[in-house]
């Protein structure tokens, strides 16, 4: 069974960092583009970033550009959120997902975590 | 805002049948396929339907999903009471390399 198990949330104040951590198990990670959603309190999804599956292309939105990095270890099946220069607007629940390209879709989520911004 | 426009509620007893649906542009679902999320909150978002009305191995044929034109619905049939979540639809732009979700509509089971 393929499991995306996240880690790395917590409160921090606004303009520090905070990395978190998405590992896959029971999968071929490195075959697959990885993708992470927030949604913030009373809010929907909101997709935030994607790397290729071969770490070759990145993007994300544009309310985190310059302060948010996406990156893959493939080699410990584990995709990574790093957020600099947080804001209050970044607190949410964050997911991780798989892209399964013969579906088109998101086809594995991590559970979530919650990052919360705050002085 | 997003530019895929869902209701942001729908109702229905148990064993009615409800449809929610996502209205976009020729430019999104007119030239994209479309996929359907179940959340729970909570819990990690399930793939409900892929490539418009496609099921996942796992989801119950209560769920149905169709597109036509410029607008999409998800239809859920025999509605039962943990169909109580929120249903978002979804699509990937190619062009601009960059995930669509529309705003989510939170089902009821009454």
């Amino acid at each position: 069974q393929v499991q995306l198990v996240q880690s790395g949330g917590g409160v921090v104040q606004p303009g520090r960092s905070l990395r978190l951590s998405c590992v896959a198990s029971g999968s071929t990670f490195s075959s697959h583009g990885m993708h992470w959603v927030r949604q913030a309190p009373g809010k929907g999804l909101e997709w935030v970033a994607v790397i290729w599956f071969d770490g070759s292309k990145k993007n994300y939105i544009d309310a985190v550009k310059g302060r948010f990095t996406i990156s893959r270890d493939d080699s410990k099946n584990t995709l990574y959120l790093q957020m600099n220069s947080l804001r209050a607007e970044d607190t949410a629940v964050y997911h991780c997902m798989r892209y399964n390209g013969n579906l088109g879709a998101f086809d594995i989520w991590g559970q979530g975590t919650m990052v919360t911004v705050s002085s | 805002q997003s530019v895929l426009t869902q209701p942001p509620s729908a109702s229905g007893t148990p064993g009615q049948r409800v449809t929610i649906s996502c209205s976009g542009s020729s430019s999104n679902i007119g030239s994209n396929t479309l996929n359907w999320y179940q959340h729970l909150p909570g819990t990690a978002p399930k793939l409900l339907i892929y490539h418009d009305n496609q099921r996942p191995s796992g989801v119950p044929d209560r769920f149905s999903g169709s597109k036509s034109g410029t607008s999409a619905s998800l239809a859920i049939s025999g509605l039962q009471s943990e169909d109580e979540a929120d249903y978002y639809c979804a699509f990937w732009d190619g062009s601009l390399s960059a995930g669509v979700f529309g705003g989510g509509t939170k089902l009821t089971v009454l």
